[in-house]
């Protein structure tokens, strides 16, 4: 049983246009979100987070969306570009040390 | 400073055979986690380690899946024995202290196992 889903698993933008990634929960005790990224051959590295008392977090190019009442957040990346395609995981935590990661969605930057 | 170090980066081996996978976390981490990726499943979390002692291995798949974590600065994933739907990369991460919650994660890059 899936707690947390990235219902698309791929997605294909181009160049200098807005990528936005999906990402839905279903545990409402999960108060903590990341994103990670993943380019082939390397591990996960982190993104941006946010925390459930905010319903947004913006760093940069990305920006975090959370939905509380909807148990959704997405990943805003504007403008997007070549070198942010790449694999990218939701996680999500009830404060603890048990993050529970989505299955991921390729993401394809088009120049 | 050198992140978390995985060996080996690719391991392949035949049905029955016992595996090892090895991990050296960042200095002055005390969280050490395994996880695995598969396709259907994403990022599963096997176990998890906290200053060296297993806190939760309710992940690990099967008896055959054991993980060990002798000191600070190495930890070991092992499968004995190996089936074919063993086959994932298998990931090490870390986080520093950080109360009771684990923070960021630092991931390894990963062995990538097959299993035949």
């Amino acid at each position: 049983d899936q707690q947390v889903k990235q219902n698309s698993p791929s997605l294909s933008v181009q160049e200098g246009r807005i990528s936005i990634l999906n990402c839905d929960y279903t545990n409402s005790m999960f108060d903590y979100f990341l994103w990670y990224k993943k380019y082939p051959a390397e591990g996960p590295t982190f993104l941006i987070s946010i925390s459930s008392i905010k319903d947004k977090n913006e760093d940069g190019r990305f920006t975090v969306f959370l939905n509380k009442s909807a148990k959704h957040l997405s990943l805003h990346i504007v403008p997007s570009q070549p070198g942010d395609s790449a694999v990218y995981f939701c996680a999500a935590t009830s404060g603890t040390y048990k993050y529970i990661f989505g299955t991921g969605t390729r993401l394809k930057v088009l120049a | 400073d050198a992140g978390v170090i995985q060996s080996p980066r690719h391991e392949v081996t035949e049905m029955g055979q016992e595996v090892t996978l090895r991990c050296k976390p960042i200095s002055g981490h005390n969280s050490l986690f395994w996880y695995r990726q598969t396709m259907m499943r994403g990022l599963e979390l096997l176990i998890y380690f906290n200053n060296n002692v297993p806190i939760d291995d309710s992940g690990m798949p099967e008896d055959r899946f054991s993980a060990k974590m002798p000191n600070a600065s190495f930890s070991t994933l092992k499968i004995q024995p190996s089936e074919p739907r063993d086959s994932a990369v298998y990931f090490c991460a870390s986080s520093p202290p950080a109360g009771g919650f684990a923070g960021e994660l630092f991931f390894g890059e990963g062995s990538r196992l097959t299993v035949l």
